[in-house]
């Protein structure tokens, strides 16, 4: 089972700037099977990218996903109020997939 | 619109057993593969199990194999998790998930608002 390690814990920053979250697989991630969710409070998540770097039905160009084998990354270009919430990356290259421990995105 | 409707948590007690539902609508549900995921009180998503669409296949996570059943009735579009020999760290909400093809593996397109089950004496 591979293990998916995100960083940092905590982003603080302003509505405008851009967020860089970070998400490393303990081994190559096949195909990259690669998914990125939002969660906030009290909320279910909700798919952001698939594919390691396609976006979801609906969901604002300000957010892409990038990287491969181990390392992947996501980025808001620039932070909306709404945007502050967990980050969750996802795993699905085998029969037991795996969640990222989650980002926290905070105002500043 | 798809909606997945999650029910049957509640408290129970450790040792017990407890069913969950999730009523799905606003796709072929036949068509898709469908998981659970569940969320411990401020914690991180875990996934716990998985059904393909004609449900002859199911996995589960390490954390509850043995203890858990998931299956799905496509003639009334609803998914089930049957949860067995309850432990406090089960405490969890639950979620019903939609994957985007009939096999596993995948990532989930759509989500319930999930349901809580607490395992407490």
């Amino acid at each position: 089972e591979v293990v998916l390690t995100q960083s940092p814990g905590t982003l603080s920053l302003s509505p405008g700037e851009r967020a860089t979250l970070s998400c490393r697989a303990s081994r190559t991630v096949s195909s990259n099977y690669l998914a990125w969710y939002q969660q906030k409070a009290g909320q279910a998540p909700r798919l952001l990218i698939y594919g390691a770097s396609s976006r979801a039905t609906g969901i604002p160009d300000r957010f892409s996903g990038s990287g491969s084998e181990t390392d992947f990354t996501l980025t808001i270009s620039r932070l909306e109020p709404e945007d502050f919430a967990v980050y969750y990356c996802q795993e699905y290259g085998t029969s037991r997939i795996a969640f990222g421990g989650g980002t926290k995105v905070e105002i500043k | 619109e798809v909606q997945l409707l999650e029910s049957g948590g509640g408290l129970v007690q450790p040792g017990g057993s407890l069913r969950l539902s999730c009523e799905a609508s606003g796709f072929n549900f036949k068509s898709y593969a469908m998981a659970w995921v569940r969320q411990a009180p401020g914690k991180g998503l875990e996934w716990v199990s998985a059904i393909v669409s004609n449900g002859y296949n199911t996995y589960y996570a390490d954390s509850v194999n043995g203890r858990v059943t998931i299956s799905r009735d496509n003639s009334k579009d609803t998914l089930y998790l049957q949860l067995n020999s309850l432990r406090v760290e089960d405490t969890a909400v639950y979620f019903c998930a939609k994957v985007p093809t009939g096999s596993w593996y995948g990532f989930f397109d759509y989500w319930g608002q999930g349901t809580l089950v607490t395992v407490s004496s």
